[in-house]
């Protein structure tokens, strides 16, 4: 079975300063990786996956995120964020071949001006 | 294009009372999938269709829950009756095929029973 972590269940950050949402899994098999973004009162948006090759993916946003498989981590960075980016970020995983996605418990970005 | 829907966006029942949420999928998109966030714990699985066909119902919580996907288009899940810890937001999700990774999210439903 697969578990995400997010280690962080909020992050307050201020407008133009560069935020980074940590996200650990764990898995026997091959995974993929995914970040998903709620704004308020919205549904779940993509914002990046990986998949393979290049282990620094970058999405929409300007966010980016970092597959580390030693350390099985996929972080999430965006080095200057903007108020529009408070939102609930979800770290995910999907097994190889597999259909479902586990989730993490989901980290709240406060944008403060 | 139009994204997934689901409708409605909320409902307010009484325990042991029937509701029943609908899904529209993406058109085209063969694989829809349920999750559902019970207040501060994370997203979970609860089923999957290909086409009208359940392929994964694992995350099923119990028979309280049926799902269908008559026709293989739209999907609806029925809880009867609901219980307090029903209360929740339920997505719903959906990919072209099997080889699709990306998982396309509706707004959900935000149930709750009191």
């Amino acid at each position: 079975a697969q578990s995400v972590t997010q280690l962080d269940s909020q992050v307050p950050v201020f407008e133009e300063a560069p935020v980074e949402l940590r996200c650990n899994y764990s898995s026997s098999v091959s995974v993929y990786l995914f970040w998903y973004v709620q704004y308020p009162n919205q549904g779940l948006q993509l914002l990046l996956k990986y998949l393979s090759g290049s282990t620094l993916v970058k999405g929409i946003n300007g966010f980016e995120a970092e597959f580390n498989k030693s350390q099985t981590s996929f972080h999430l960075r965006k080095p200057s964020v903007h108020i529009s980016d408070t939102a609930e970020y979800f770290c995910a995983v999907l097994k190889a071949a597999g259909n479902k996605l586990t989730f993490g418990g989901g980290t709240r970005v406060l944008v403060k001006p | 294009e139009a994204g997934v829907t689901q409708f409605p966006s909320h409902s307010v029942i009484e325990k042991g009372q029937t509701v029943t949420l609908r899904c529209d999928p993406i058109s085209g998109h063969d694989n829809l999938y349920w999750y559902r966030r019970v207040m501060g714990k994370e997203i979970k699985f609860l089923l999957h269709f290909v086409k009208e066909s359940k392929q994964d119902e694992s995350g099923m919580p119990n028979n309280r829950f049926l799902a269908e996907r008559t026709g293989g288009t739209y999907s609806t899940l029925k809880v009867q009756p609901a219980e307090l810890e029903d209360s929740g937001v339920y997505f719903c999700a959906s990919s072209y095929n099997a080889d699709s990774y990306e998982q396309y999210f509706g707004p959900g439903t935000r149930l709750t029973v009191t």
